[in-house]
Formats: C-alpha cells, sequence, structure tokens
C-alpha cells in the first residue's frame, strides 16, 4: 500500500523567513509525486508534478524537489499570502488514484 | 482551463434525508472523476473512482449503497448521499481527468453539515 507521509504537521515563519517541507514516500513504482496548495474550506490547488529523481520544479517563491524517497517544497523568502496548508500525493504507475499525506500547514506572519 | 466546479459549495440537511452533490468539468470532457472527504485537519481520502458510463469503483470500507455515485455524461458526476447521519458530516472533494491523462484537476469542494 502507498504511503505518504508530511513533516512537519506545523510550520510558522517570518517573512522573508526561507524553509523546507519535508513528504517521504513509498510506493510501487512511481508515475508521479505532486503537490498542492489548499486554503482553508477550498479544494487542493495544482503546484506541481515531478516524475524522476532529480527533478526540480519552481513556481514563484516555492521549489520542489524529488528523491527515491522524499520530495522537499522549499519556501523562499515567504510572505503572508503563503500561508496555506501544502498537501503532497503520489501516484503509482499504471494507476490514477492518488495517495495523499496529511499535510503540512504553512503560517506566515508579517 | 481545466476548471472543475461543485454545487452547492455547502449544504445542511437533517438526519435521514439525503443530499446530491453535482461535480461539473466546465472546459474539459472528464472520462474519469474522483470522490473525496475531508474530515477536519485530515488530508483526503479517496472514496471512489468513476468513468463515464460505467459503475463507480468504491474504496475499501466505503459504503457503495449510501454513497451514490453517478457518471452519466462527460462532464457531470454526482455523489448522493442516502441517508445522512451527523457522522457523513464532511468536505466532499471531487476531482477529474481527461483521457490518457494522469493529472486530476479539483473541485472547490462542498461542505455537507447534517443535523
Amino acid at each position: 500500500e502507498d504511503q505518504v507521509t508530511q513533516s512537519p504537521e506545523a510550520l510558522r515563519l517570518q517573512e522573508g523567513e526561507s524553509s523546507s517541507l519535508n513528504c517521504s514516500y513509498t510506493v510501487s513504482g512511481l508515475r508521479g509525486l505532486f503537490w498542492y496548495r489548499q486554503d482553508p474550506g477550498k479544494g487542493p490547488e495544482f503546484l506541481f508534478t515531478l516524475y524522476s529523481a532529480g527533478e526540480e520544479k519552481e513556481k514563484e517563491r516555492l521549489k520542489a524537489t524529488l528523491t527515491k524517497k522524499e520530495s522537499f517544497l522549499h519556501i523562499t523568502a515567504p510572505k503572508p499570502e503563503d500561508s496555506a496548508t501544502y498537501l503532497c500525493a503520489v501516484q503509482a504507475q499504471g494507476d490514477y488514484k492518488l495517495s495523499f499525506g496529511a499535510g503540512t500547514t504553512v503560517t506566515v506572519r508579517a | 482551463g481545466a476548471v472543475v466546479s461543485q454545487h452547492p459549495s455547502w449544504v445542511i440537511c437533517k438526519s435521514g434525508t439525503s443530499v446530491k452533490i453535482e461535480c461539473r468539468s466546465l472546459d474539459f470532457q472528464a472520462t474519469t472523476m474522483f470522490w473525496y472527504r475531508q474530515f477536519p485537519k485530515q488530508s483526503l481520502m479517496l472514496m471512489a473512482t468513476s468513468n463515464e458510463g460505467s459503475k463507480a469503483t468504491y474504496e475499501q470500507g466505503v459504503e457503495k449503497d449510501k454513497f451514490l455515485i453517478n457518471h452519466a455524461s462527460l462532464t457531470l458526476s454526482t455523489l448522493t448521499v442516502t441517508s445522512a447521519h451527523p457522522e457523513d458530516s464532511s468536505f466532499y472533494i471531487c476531482s477529474a481527468s481527461t483521457s490518457g491523462s494522469y493529472e486530476q484537476y479539483f473541485g472547490p469542494g462542498t461542505r455537507l453539515t447534517v443535523t
């Protein structure tokens, strides 16, 4: 069974204080690892898909990296609007289902 | 592109009644749709997967007679919670993908409260 573990559970940052979120996973043949942002009371918003170890993707202040066992979401110089829950999910080869981690709730104070 | 809507965004119903939630893909054809449930401060748990014109495939532990899923067209899937009880109160989220694509696009969610 696919397993996704995210840490830390919560992260409080000062504006401009860079940090990283971790997503550890076990899956029988990874097809893709997904990062989503979820605001309270809303559906997940797609951020990145990573397909192979060594791959990196960037979007504004966010950068996602992937190894064979984990993924990191780096937040550089965060702003209060980056406050959200960040979800990691994996998809096994040949499967359409996503297995989600519990998320990391990031709070950025001005 | 790839916009998914849900209706209603929130609903309150009495215990024992049924409630239907709609999920629509607005600008693409959704051959596969997924229904998730999310409890407060927890992650998304997949309930079922449906392909257009076929019966839904339910995850282990999800009662198919209680959560009726219909995917009658390439742009619409519905989830009906039958004989709802307070423990069914949750945030229900749908997602959709197109033929040959593994990407899922999520709707904004529906907050169900059963009193």
